[in-house]
């Protein structure tokens, strides 16, 4: 299994600053396979970036994603108050996914 | 556009089995695989499975291997999960998503004597 790790696991910032949150694969993705996903209370995660680098169609442009291999990074240039949630990477390898712990952003 | 509306909330004792309905719309179902995804309080999400609709090729996360039927059914575009042998431990919410995008409301499953 290609465990995925988060870090930090809690991002104290305030609206407007940047945020940069990591996902450290013990594997190489093969193709980057990885998402990101943003999940809110009581709420379905919502996708963000597939492919390591691409947004899901609407989402703004200041949601990033970057690396590849290992070590992968979303980051987040400026943040709005609405973007205050739990973000989980996930790789999906074929017919088979795992999950971080995820990395909660909190004012 | 695409919709995939979960069944009801459900109850049960531990030893006891669920079925989760996910009624989907808006696209050729079987055109693309379900996945099904948990998330346990306060937890990660947790992946269980997936199943080819087209092929109804199933592919199963290890830890449930031996207790989880996923299962699709073509003429009501309509993926089910199935898992049995409940403890408290298989309280959460399930989900399913047509990868990667589009989610399920979610449905939450509670085990408990």
């Amino acid at each position: 299994e290609n465990v995925l790790t988060q870090s930090p696991d809690i991002l104290s910032l305030s609206p407007g600053e940047r945020a940069t949150l990591s996902c450290r694969a013990s594997r190489g993705l093969n193709s980057n396979l990885l998402a990101w996903y943003q999940q809110k209370p009581g709420q379905a995660p919502r996708l963000l970036i597939s492919g390591a680098v691409t947004r899901a169609p609407g989402i703004p442009d200041r949601f990033r994603g970057s690396g590849s291999g290992t070590d992968f990074t979303l980051t987040i240039s400026s943040l709005e108050p609405e973007d205050f949630a739990v973000y989980y990477c996930l790789q999906y390898n074929i017919a088979l996914w795992t999950f971080g712990q995820g990395t909660k952003v909190e004012i | 556009q695409v919709r995939l509306v979960q069944s009801g909330a459900e109850v049960k004792r531990p030893g006891a089995s669920v079925k989760v309905s996910c009624k989907t719309s808006g696209y050729n179902f079987t055109r693309y695989s379900i996945t099904w995804v948990r998330q346990a309080p306060g937890d990660r999400l947790e992946w269980l499975g997936w199943i080819n609709t087209s092929e109804l090729k199933t592919k199963y996360s290890q830890k449930f291997q031996d207790r989880i039927t996923l299962s699709s059914d073509t003429s009501t575009t309509t993926a089910y999960l199935e898992l049995r042998s409940l403890t408290s431990e298989d309280t959460a919410v399930y989900y399913c998503a047509r990868p990667l995008a589009d989610w399920g409301q979610g449905t939450l499953v509670s085990v408990s004597s």
